[in-house]
């Protein structure tokens, strides 16, 4: 089976411009999660989606959004890049929205802004 | 306010040999449950090992187990037999509950190096 698919895997991005990063959970899995991971530095909680409805966001700023389609797939997307917006960001699935269950990762989409 | 820490930016463990990355955690949510992950080079979170706050007895998986010790809450890792391939980054992590979801804190990490 497909574990979690994130495109694309890099990108380079000019400050001000918008990007999409999209995710597909594991089949099955409906609950979505995305993290931001900056160089050195632990994932940060960005947002969790289950059953297509937002459940949880981190401490990000508007810019910030993202939806969830009916087959559970997942977009993210950021307005008005900023050269800190630079980071991993990873995906993540699991069966259900609530706190006991593992979550497992995509590979991640690298962003670089310039 | 809820958080993960992880004292040891770096560590070195000699191959076939145990070695224990430390976490310490602080919640005043009665549920959550502590991960720890493995991230690689390429980048990939892979999850090693669960512990949930209601769990009695301490997680083991293969050769990683967590040491739970619920009233200092912290939630260390343990490997044992240490591999070249265990030469990775590793974050601890809690969950806790939202209203209908969760969240995820990552702490900052330990970056493991396994000599031969």
């Amino acid at each position: 089976d497909a574990g979690v698919t994130q495109s694309p895997t890099h990108l380079i991005k000019t400050r001000g411009q918008h990007v999409t990063l999209r995710c597909s959970p594991i089949s099955g899995h409906k609950s979505v999660s995305w993290y931001q991971q900056v160089l050195g530095q632990g994932p940060q909680f960005i947002f969790q989606y289950y059953e297509k409805e937002e459940r949880g966001r981190g401490n990000f700023p508007d810019r910030f959004s993202a939806r969830q389609f009916p087959n559970y797939s997942s977009e993210l997307n950021v307005n008005a890049l900023l050269l800190g917006d630079s980071a991993l960001y990873l995906c993540a699935s699991s069966s259900r929205g609530q706190s006991g269950n593992t979550i497992y990762f995509g590979e991640g989409s690298w962003l670089t802004v310039v | 306010a809820q958080k993960i820490t992880q004292t040891q930016p770096g560590m070195f463990v000699q191959e076939k040999e145990a070695v224990t990355l430390d976490c310490t955690y602080d919640t005043s949510d009665p549920s959550y449950g502590l991960f720890w992950y493995k991230q690689p080079s390429s980048g990939e979170m892979i999850f090693l090992i669960y512990q949930g706050s209601y769990d009695q007895q301490n997680a083991t998986e293969g050769r990683y187990s967590l040491n739970f010790q619920k009233a200092r809450k912290s939630a260390n890792l343990v490997i044992s037999a240490s591999q070249l391939g265990d030469s990775a980054m590793y974050f601890c992590a809690m969950r806790e509950s939202l209203t209908g979801g969760f969240k995820t804190i990552f702490g900052a990490g330990t970056r493991l190096f396994v000599k031969a």
